[in-house]
């Protein structure tokens, strides 16, 4: 596609399910990033996948937190045992080179009742 | 630890009334500033990227300019389609970037 996607686009969940979030980056995009958005906060990040390269998850909050990337393809972020203060906007973004323009996504809004 | 700061936290200007929005940093060997557009809803779209103190880069009414300490966003005459939250990130040595937590620019008809 021309640009970054993101599946579901809206997820709703009940407190303690787990939820997958999947992100379809730019063709050929080496790099892939994702960050959380909480109501009228900054981008937090979260992790980042550069080519084959051990991912850099030194952003993700606890845990529960895991994501994993298919070459240079999709990537799902998943949070186990979902709590309330997860609940937010989670961004993915992917850019060509390390110093190339980084491309966003539409993200994925997550509610936890 | 990579830090960005953004000032101010929200404008709200009448139609042509121009506006400059600041964007302090701190990043160990800066090797980009990014200027992002948010609407409501919607994920951030890419404005410009700075490299170096000292460049400029323009796109219709906005222009971006770098300082070795801070980047401005100065828009002229804005209308009210440029009524949105405007993002500002730094990337150094890690090559993620760093967001701080935006400008709110409202412009009124």
């Amino acid at each position: 596609g021309a640009g970054v996607s993101q599946s579901p686009s809206n997820k709703v969940t009940e407190k303690g399910k787990d939820v997958e979030l999947r992100c379809d980056p730019i063709s050929g995009h080496t790099a892939l990033y994702w960050y959380r958005q909480r109501l009228g906060q900054g981008l937090e990040f979260l992790i980042y996948f550069q080519g084959n390269s051990a991912p850099d998850k030194s952003g993700l909050p606890s845990d529960r937190f895991s994501a994993e990337r298919t070459g240079e393809s999709v990537s799902t972020l998943t949070i186990q045992r979902t709590q309330q203060e997860d609940s937010a906007v989670y961004l993915c973004a992917s850019s060509l080179v390390n110093r190339g323009v980084v491309f966003f996504g539409p993200g994925t809004r997550l509610t936890v009742l | 630890e990579d830090q960005v700061t953004q000032s101010p936290e929200a404008l709200r200007l009448q139609e042509g009334e121009s506006s400059s929005l600041n964007c302090s940093y701190t990043v160990s060997g800066l090797r980009g500033l990014f200027w992002y557009r948010q609407d409501p809803g919607k994920g951030p779209e890419f404005l410009f990227t700075l490299y170096s103190a000292g460049e400029e880069k323009e796109k219709e009414r906005l222009k971006a300019t770098l300082t070795k300490k801070e980047s401005f966003l100065h828009i002229t005459a804005p209308k009210p389609e440029d009524s949105a939250t405007y993002l500002c990130a730094a990337s150094g040595g890690s090559y993620i970037p760093t967001f701080g937590r935006g400008t709110s620019h409202i412009v009124h008809p």
